[in-house]
């Protein structure tokens, strides 16, 4: 089992690109979601879906947009990169509400 | 948005020592979790808590969920190298809701 997967790793863009960030995971969990983190800030949620077809914003969505097209794949997509976004994006998934979260490695985006 | 207040943000303690952290919300919180992030890596889950009062331990890990329900502490015991990291609380209050995560704690080991 692979878990959940995270890619690419590293990247830098230019103000005003857009780029998505993929997320798969193989553990047929319906639940994924976004985070992001910043230095001494915790982890902060973009988005997060209950199952295919249906998504939900979460603290910080703005900037950013989801789908759930298939149970596996979650896609982070920014529209149009700024400074502020800037930090360590990590998808999760979950079997159920209550159950602790996998967490992939993290993409580490910087916008310049 | 609901906040968790973690403490303490940063601690550097000798190899051998025990280790106390917590975690604190305005709001009650039906689920508690502890989790560790190494460098570069994301969160991995360490223990989770689901009854007030619940005391449930991981190997020299040991967390309390507390019995106000607003409250959980995670104790390390006897700490060594790889201990070394960021530890984020996590709390939901109802089943439909996603974690809301503290600011972190990060813990330093000396040997």
């Amino acid at each position: 089992n692979a878990g959940v997967t995270q890619t690419p790793k590293f990247r830098i863009l230019k103000i005003g690109q857009s780029m998505t960030l993929q997320c798969t995971q193989d553990m047929n969990h319906n639940y994924m979601y976004w985070y992001r983190q910043d230095p001494g800030m915790g982890l902060k949620l973009i988005y997060y879906s209950v199952g295919a077809g249906i998504t939900d914003k979460g603290e910080v969505p703005n900037g950013y947009n989801v789908s759930r097209s298939t149970t596996e794949d979650f896609p982070l997509r920014l529209l149009s990169a700024a400074p502020s976004q800037t930090s360590v994006y990590f998808c999760a998934s979950s079997f159920s509400r209550v159950n602790g979260y996998t967490f992939g490695s993290g993409t580490r985006l910087t916008v310049v | 948005g609901q906040q968790l207040n973690q403490s303490p943000q940063s601690m550097f303690i000798q190899e051998g020592e025990d280790v106390s952290m917590n975690c604190t919300s305005s709001s009650i919180f039906n689920t508690w979790l502890w989790y560790k992030q190494d460098p570069g890596e994301g969160p991995v889950l360490l223990i989770a808590l689901y009854k007030a009062g619940e005391l449930t331990s991981n190997g020299r890990l040991t967390a309390q969920f507390g019995i106000t329900r607003k409250d959980s502490f995670l104790n390390i015991s006897a700490s060594i190298p790889s201990d070394v990291g960021i530890y984020f609380c996590a709390g939901q209050n109802s089943g439909n809701t996603p974690l809301v995560f503290g600011k972190g704690t990060r813990l330093s080991v000396i040997a």
